[in-house]
């Protein structure tokens, strides 16, 4: 167990539709960051979040967008869902502020979301 | 960017030492090579991390040679329950606004039978 729980764990939407995903992070734990994973891929970066301000980003469009609370719970906001973006969307925890190459992500099991 | 090669998929048996050679030729001074291991439905999990020569946990050695280039996770005696995706990642400082950029690349794919 890594302490880090995602909800929902599955979800339908459909295109043009908007969807939030939730993580709540290790407490303690002051960075979360969001990856996307297509179905045969790794994870890819989404965006980081250290002491609710964004940090660091991939290249993904605006359209994705993201908030953490001092609560250590975070969300993944995604507007006007297209088809590509069916994946398993993961959040993961960090002890520091996310800029260290060496900090140890732990990871929830992730929302399986699926665009119709 | 530091970017990662690694095999697309090994088989091994029950038993045996499992060797997965992880390639970084573009390795920075201050970048660490992290092992994650990933099952179906699950997000990735932490196995080992290292910056030079060898570590080991109770789970796997990590082997770094001198020039960093390259990197093996060994495994010793794995069981059907290493059936897994095992990735190799080097630090990557993300370039919009600071903050650390993971990259993932597809991972080795490992096959454990009897």
């Amino acid at each position: 167990e890594t302490g880090v729980t995602q909800s929902p764990t599955h979800l339908i939407k459909t295109r043009g539709q908007q969807v939030t995903l939730r993580c709540s992070s290790q407490s303690g734990h002051n960075t979360v960051s969001w990856y996307q994973q297509a179905l045969g891929q790794g994870p890819q970066f989404i965006f980081q979040y250290y002491r609710e301000e964004e940090n660091g980003r991939g290249n993904f469009p605006p359209r994705f967008s993201g908030l953490q609370f001092p609560n250590y719970s975070s969300e993944l906001n995604v507007n006007a869902l297209e088809l590509d973006d069916s994946a398993l969307y993961l959040c993961a925890s960090s002890l520091g502020q996310g800029a260290a190459t060496n900090e140890k992500l732990f990871f929830g099991s992730g929302t399986q979301l699926s665009v119709l | 960017l530091a970017k990662t090669t690694q095999p697309i998929s090994m088989d091994s048996y029950e038993g045996q030492e499992v060797n997965i050679t992880c390639s970084h030729n573009n390795i920075a001074t201050n970048d660490y090579i992290t092992w994650y291991q990933q099952f179906p439905s699950q997000g990735p999990r932490f196995i080992i991390q290292g910056y030079k020569t060898k570590v080991t946990n109770e789970v796997a050695s990590l082997f770094i040679p001198a020039d960093r280039k390259s990197s093996t996770l060994s495994l010793p005696r794995v069981s059907l329950s290493d059936t897994a995706v095992y990735y190799c990642l080097v630090g990557d400082i993300g370039l919009t606004g600071g903050g650390n950029k993971l990259t993932f690349g597809t991972g080795t794919q490992l096959k454990v039978e009897l």
